[in-house]
């Protein structure tokens, strides 16, 4: 099973809503990353998780909040967006080997279309 | 910093031509290329990887060649069909996380 579960598929909210993304893998991946990704744009790095440890945050507003509560599930909390964090927002995961030969492969989620009114 | 250099921006061929599509890179420390396919409204998918123990790889129609003293990788569709029709970003390995740094991405139009 090669697949990378998020719900939910699409929400709208407020700038003053609290909401969160879900995000569930049951391949074994040690390795959990957050995408943003706005209309015609490559996806862009927020988070990464290592062995349920943030790895990586690439100075991501503190609006978004990630969590790791286990090795399977990746959550991102939202509080007080604005309508530019509206966008497609990815979840990925893989194992995380390191070879000579190169890191493995990363799979995406179907993503959270995402709409801050 | 790390960057990938992708073009054409947009390709348009005709059904069964060919296409391809080529990324270059700065960081020699890379050594993950994969290609995505992204068609609207959907995840990018995975189509094709290469690693940089070997110059190249094929699967079906796809092919993606790597040249790391030149440091550019390329993505080959031959006899492309309509539904090859999609947004297509290369990407490297960007760090010791596996985190990847993506191509600006190519819109392929086949047309029939």
């Amino acid at each position: 099973d090669t697949e990378v579960t998020q719900t939910p598929k699409h929400l709208v909210m407020g700038m003053t809503n609290k909401k969160s993304l879900k995000c569930e893998q049951h391949m074994g991946h040690r390795a959990m990353y957050w995408y943003k990704q706005k209309a015609k744009k490559p996806p862009e790095l927020m988070f990464v998780y290592s062995y349920e440890k943030l790895s990586i945050n690439e100075s991501v507003p503190s609006r978004f909040s990630p969590e790791c509560p286990n090795s399977s599930l990746l959550n991102l909390h939202l509080h007080a967006l604005q309508p530019e964090d509206s966008a497609l927002y990815l979840c990925a995961s893989s194992h995380l080997r390191q070879t000579p030969a190169g890191t493995d492969t990363q799979y995406f989620g179907p993503g959270t279309r995402l709409t801050v009114l | 910093g790390e960057n990938v250099e992708q073009h054409p921006s947009t390709l348009s061929v005709q059904e069964g031509d060919s296409a391809v599509i080529k990324c270059t890179y700065s960081d020699s420390a890379s050594n993950y290329f994969p290609w995505y396919k992204q068609e609207l409204g959907k995840r990018p998918q995975l189509i094709i990887d290469i690693r940089s123990n070997v110059g190249e790889k094929k699967d079906q129609r796809i092919a993606v060649t790597l040249n790391k003293t030149a440091k550019h990788f390329s993505l080959h569709i031959t006899e492309t069909q309509p539904e090859d029709s999609a947004v297509y970003f290369c990407a490297m390995n960007g760090g010791s996380q596996g985190n990847l740094i993506f191509g600006k991405g190519t819109k392929l139009s086949v047309k029939p």
